[in-house]
């Protein structure tokens, strides 16, 4: 069975540092590209970063690009989301969500997401 | 990437269809057949129900259908029942290795 665990959410204050996790199992996690979505209270789904298979490309959303970083860890099966400089408006439910082979493929599982909250 | 267009709200009674529509551009809905749609109910992860415009995954009800039309893409569910009632979104490829885009979202009623 395909699960995916975020883990890493809470509380901090402005221009601080938070970093998020999000374990694989049930997959091949090696073949799948992983994603990052993030969701502010009531409001829709944004994409935040995507990582390739191998780790060796990324690409994020303008809001976060200069601030935040996804890198994966094969032996763990683990993918991050290292946050910095966080804003207000970086609070928001983060989703973590399985890719395809490919960029193009869709998202087909998704974990139950891990609240940030940035706030003085 | 601007988010794609899809409208606030649909409704519809048990039994009847509803159709939610998401318009993008020529670089993304129009460029590509990889329009995805995904539920969400309230607090929960969103699922994917429809994939490369009108695919449907494993388990998924065929109820649910998906088309396109240039730069419009649809979502249909037909035979409404009160569990389809969620937040319904549009999301597509964008080209190259760039992040997708997703629709504002689009909150469907059972009445």
């Amino acid at each position: 069975e395909v699960q995916l665990v975020e883990s890493g959410g809470d509380l901090v204050q402005p221009g601080g540092s938070l970093r998020l996790s999000c374990a694989a199992s049930g997959f091949r996690f090696i073949d799948h590209w992983m994603h990052w979505v993030r969701q502010a209270p009531g409001k829709g789904l944004v994409w935040v970063s995507r990582i390739n298979s191998d780790g060796s490309d990324t690409s994020y959303a303008d809001s976060v690009k200069g601030r935040f970083t996804t890198s994966r860890d094969t032996a763990r099966d683990t993918v991050y989301l290292q946050m910095s400089s966080l804003r207000v408006e970086d609070t928001a439910v983060y989703y973590c969500a399985r890719g395809g082979h490919y960029n193009n493929d869709p998202n087909d599982y998704w974990g139950p997401g891990t609240l940030v909250t940035v706030s003085a | 990437q601007s988010a794609l267009t899809q409208p606030p709200s649909a409704s519809g009674s048990p039994g009847q269809s509803v159709t939610i529509s998401c318009t993008g551009t020529s670089s993304d809905v129009g460029g590509y057949n990889f329009v995805s749609w995904y539920q969400q109910h309230p607090g929960k992860a969103p699922k994917l129900m429809i994939y490369e415009v009108n695919k449907r995954p494993s388990g998924v009800p065929d109820r649910f259908s998906g088309s396109k039309s240039g730069n419009t893409a649809s979502l249909t569910v037909s035979g409404l029942q009160a569990e389809d009632e969620a937040d319904y979104y549009c999301s597509s490829y964008a080209g190259g290795n760039n992040l997708g885009v997703f629709g504002g979202g689009t909150k469907l009623t059972v009445l």
